[in-house]
């Protein structure tokens, strides 16, 4: 399988403990991409790296949560203190940057549920 | 900012029937780039169809076509001769070139469509 992974699929936690989560993008994919979905509604924008540099940050991402992709290749995405509030599915993609072939390509998510 | 609007919230067909999806998109960028995916229960977005913003030829492809109005900006969806395994929540979304040529995406709410044998 090439396309974009995400572990864990499912993660339940209890308020105010840190959760971790890992994407592995495309192995050619220099971007990768975080995003959050709530229910019945679209993924918002959390977070995006070309290769190790983190581009650009979402101000939905408050202090609480820290992205990072140290080689270039897989990413972890940390919440630290977890609220309620933070139950979403996350999602990984990743893309090329070059030319105009700039589609995303989505993992399948992880499911947070804060109790 | 860029913002994307799906008004239809549910649309329900029977097998065969052709249906549209509805897009309108806001942007201040002149150059910019629109999709269509599809995330069916399983949960995992599909990528359907990508759009740039200078080039209005609308195409089809098999039973899928897409209809770019940048006139109206609006960049429309639709599916011929539907089937139960279109059944899903499909989602238009937008990126701009000023931010990046791969920046992030703006997506809508999506509509869920439910295909009926």
């Amino acid at each position: 399988d090439t396309g974009v992974s995400q572990d864990p699929r499912h993660k339940i936690t209890k308020r105010g403990q840190n959760v971790t989560f890992r994407c592995d993008p495309i192995s050619e994919h220099n971007r990768l991409y975080w995003y959050r979905q709530t229910l019945g509604q679209g993924p918002e924008f959390l977070t995006y790296f070309q290769n190790e540099a983190q581009l650009e940050k979402s101000r939905l991402l408050s202090d609480r949560f820290s992205a990072e992709r140290p080689k270039g290749s897989f990413s972890t995405l940390e919440i630290q203190r977890t609220e309620q509030g933070d139950s979403a599915m996350y999602l990984c993609a990743s893309s090329i940057s070059q030319g105009v072939r700039n589609e995303q390509f989505f993992g399948p998510g992880t499911r947070l549920t804060v109790l | 900012a860029q913002k994307v609007t799906q008004a239809q919230t549910e649309i329900s067909v029977v097998e065969k029937e052709d249906v549209t999806l509805d897009c309108v998109y806001e942007t201040r960028d002149t150059t910019y780039y629109l999709f269509w995916y599809k995330q069916p229960p399983s949960g995992e977005l599909v990528f359907l169809i990508r759009r740039n913003s200078f080039d209005e030829q609308n195409e089809i492809s098999g039973r899928y076509s897409w209809n770019f109005q940048k006139s109206t900006s609006s960049f429309n969806f639709t599916i011929t001769a539907s089937q139960v395994v279109d059944s899903a929540v499909y989602f238009c979304a937008l990126s701009e070139r000023g931010t990046g040529a791969n920046s992030k995406l703006t997506f809508g709410k999506g509509i869920t469509l439910s295909v009926r044998p």
